[in-house]
């Protein structure tokens, strides 16, 4: 499977301030894909990362506050806009080659103070 | 959308014996169920997965069986050890590229 890593791991942020989240990975996938996991909770994903296009929101979400980013085959960003502390949450992408099958990334940890 | 419900939230277990965990999903059109284990601090682990047209997939300790009629699935793990003590997840797809996740079962196994 792919190589998938993320930066940064984890970063403490203040109220209001923005955070982009790198993804990348070492070899050309075909989807890409945002998720965001609470303290103790599941996955909800965020988004479809769409290469060359607008990402593909899902119901709760929406672009001015996650805009994403996906300029080529192997990387894309997250950025979580005007933060406050309900968006303190693991941050991970992940992608596919076909055959359904998703692979995350390590996760980045978010904390807004 | 799809709705995902797993069961137990959590569940402890002897080291050898067998854990089972449930899912049940609510679109008939899921075609894809896979099974995910998360260590604490970890990336989510794919672990075995299952498609609409099989009814039991095997790995060595770990089976996972799928009735489409009853629209559920299962994990089973046997001869536990200490080391799957990890949060599990179950996920229906229909287009494989919106995954609905299960809100997650702690697994202990106590040695």
């Amino acid at each position: 499977s792919a190589v998938i890593s993320q930066k940064p791991s984890r970063d403490i942020c203040q109220r209001g301030t923005s955070l982009t989240i790198q993804c990348q990975v070492d070899s050309q996938v075909t989807m890409m894909f945002w998720y965001r996991q609470q303290p103790g909770q599941s996955l909800t994903l965020i988004a479809t990362a769409n290469q060359g296009s607008e990402a593909t929101y899902e119901s709760g979400f929406v672009i001015d506050k996650f805009p994403i980013s996906r300029p080529n085959l192997t990387f894309s960003t997250l950025t979580v806009s005007n933060m406050s502390p309900e968006d303190s949450s693991i941050y991970l992408c992940s992608v596919s080659s076909g055959l359904n099958t998703q692979y995350f990334g390590p996760g980045t940890r978010l904390t807004v103070l | 959308g799809e709705n995902v419900e797993q069961h137990p939230s959590t569940l402890s277990v002897q080291e050898g014996d067998s854990a089972v965990i449930k899912c049940t999903y609510s679109d008939s059109a899921s075609n894809y169920f896979p099974w995910y284990k998360q260590e604490l601090g970890k990336r989510p682990q794919l672990i075995i997965d299952i498609r609409s047209n099989v009814g039991e997939k095997k790995d060595q300790r770990i089976a996972v069986t799928l009735n489409k009629t009853a629209k559920h699935f299962s994990l089973h793990i046997t001869e536990t050890q200490p080391e799957d003590s990890a949060v599990y997840f179950c996920a229906a797809s229909t287009s494989g590229n919106q995954f609905y996740f299960g809100t997650g079962t702690s697994l202990t196994v106590i040695p």
